[in-house]
């Protein structure tokens, strides 16, 4: 089956710096992989995804991801942080051949320090 | 386009009444989803929909809670008795083509007493 691992829970960068955050799925055919981003008290916006094609997507915001295959991995980058972007980060997964359900990472909250 | 719109935002409610949570997917889409979202479990899949009939309830925690698409734009979530361990935020979702990605609502916050 598959599933998505978020290592870290929290995350705390200052205003400017850059940001990576991490994101490895587990499935044996190519996924699809999303990563949506949950303000307080809001629901989960998608900033970008990856079907195919070019492993460096790029979304919303300013951020983008590179689907790694080797690592199995989809980290979210973003090169200059704003106050704005403190929220928390979800990584999900869909399976290449029926994506009906996303299996959802258990989320990084990012803090920005000012 | 208005986006997904769930109803209420705020729900408190003693323990053994019974809840409803209202959903109105974006128009258009064939994909309905009710997720449930706390501290401890994270964001967990209930059910969802395809074309108003219930694909996968496996996500279902027991028999008091149930949900229905009538048609396609409107969906319920239906908890009954509540009990306080049913306390979340819980957020439908709805989508063209999954691999599109979720439109999400902004979530019902639910407290049962």
């Amino acid at each position: 089956a598959q599933s998505v691992t978020q290592p870290d829970i929290h995350i705390t960068v200052s205003e400017g710096a850059s940001l990576e955050l991490r994101c490895n799925y587990s499935y044996g055919a190519t996924p699809y992989l999303f990563w949506y981003v949950q303000s307080p008290g809001q629901g989960l916006q998608l900033l970008l995804k990856y079907f195919s094609g070019d492993t460096l997507v790029q979304g919303i915001k300013g951020f983008e991801a590179e689907f790694k295959r080797s690592q199995s991995s989809f980290n979210l980058r973003k090169p200059s942080v704003h106050w704005s972007d403190a929220a928390e980060y979800f990584c999900a997964v869909g399976r290449s051949y029926n994506t009906d359900k996303l299996i959802f990472g258990t989320g990084t909250r990012l803090q920005v320090f000012p | 386009d208005a986006g997904v719109i769930q109803s209420p935002r705020h729900e408190v409610t003693e323990m053994g009444q019974e809840v409803t949570l209202r959903c109105k997917p974006i128009s258009g889409h064939d994909y309905l989803f009710w997720y449930r979202q706390t501290m401890m479990r994270g964001l967990e899949l209930l059910i969802y929909f395809n074309n108003n009939v219930p694909i996968d309830d496996s996500g279902m925690p027991e028999d008091r809670f149930s949900a229905k698409m009538p048609n396609a734009s409107f969906s319920t979530l239906k908890i009954q008795p509540s009990e306080p361990r049913d306390s979340a935020v819980y957020f439908c979702a709805s989508s063209a083509q999954s691999f599109y990605g979720y439109t999400f609502g902004s979530g019902t916050r639910l407290t049962v007493v």
